[in-house]
């Protein structure tokens, strides 16, 4: 019954080999948004779709970008990882209207060796 | 653009006693206030939120209270747990019509129970 689910849940690339991380969502929900979540920090918000509409976040570096195919899936590129990037990426899906709560999928730990 | 302050950034109390973690928030506009919990190496999870309509809200041992004067709202769990150990995200966002509403997070409590 899971709601929000990402693959893979571990990871591992090498410096400037690209990576796609994936979230899907059961719950049909308009809005997915993807997060960069560093030890001890708080997530910090990439960019999110509203439906298809694409939203940046003005300091989200060009090496990372996201396609949405449909409702279900979203999918987070690293063109060219660096060792900076290594980190949690979440991905998570709200509702459209009068409903505020994200719902959070496990994470992908991702590793730049 | 919205700005989140939290304190204490760790917090240790006894199993049983009441924990407080503050927040403040910049933008006037912001009438949503969740609060996430984080246990080590898992997803964030919503506990309880309040909106700005609503000064106070429980759930169970969980209380949320809201001062939008002030621009600050502060999360209570009393009779502490074990379970409880965790570290706890505050956010703020503001309203829309469109259902994109964005989060800003403050930057976390690591809150310990000791037994």
């Amino acid at each position: 019954d899971a709601m929000v689910i990402q693959n893979p849940r571990y990871q591992v690339t090498q410096f400037g080999k690209p990576v796609t991380l994936s979230c899907s969502q059961t719950l049909n929900h308009n809005v997915m948004y993807w997060y960069q979540q560093k030890s001890s920090q708080a997530p910090k918000l990439l960019f999110h779709y509203y439906d298809k509409d694409f939203n940046n976040e003005a300091d989200t570096p060009d090496n990372f970008q996201s396609r949405r195919p449909n409702t279900s899936f979203c999918f987070l590129d690293i063109r060219s990882p660096g060792l900076g990037d290594a980190a949690m990426y979440l991905c998570a899906t709200s509702r459209e209207e009068n409903s505020y709560e994200q719902y959070f999928g496990p994470g992908t730990r991702l590793t730049v060796t | 653009g919205e700005n989140v302050e939290q304190h204490p950034s760790t917090l240790s109390v006894q199993e049983g006693d009441s924990a407080v973690i503050k927040c403040t928030y910049s933008d006037s506009a912001s009438n949503y206030f969740p609060w996430y919990k984080q246990e080590l190496g898992k997803r964030p999870q919503l506990i309880i939120d309040i909106r700005s309509n609503v000064g106070e809200k429980k759930d169970q041992r969980i209380a949320v209270t809201l001062n939008k004067t002030a621009k600050h709202f502060s999360l209570h769990i009393t009779e502490t747990q074990p379970e409880d150990s965790a570290v706890y995200f505050c956010a703020a966002s503001p309203a829309s019509n469109f259902g994109n509403e964005k989060l800003t997070f403050g930057t976390g409590t690591r809150l310990t129970i000791i037994p």
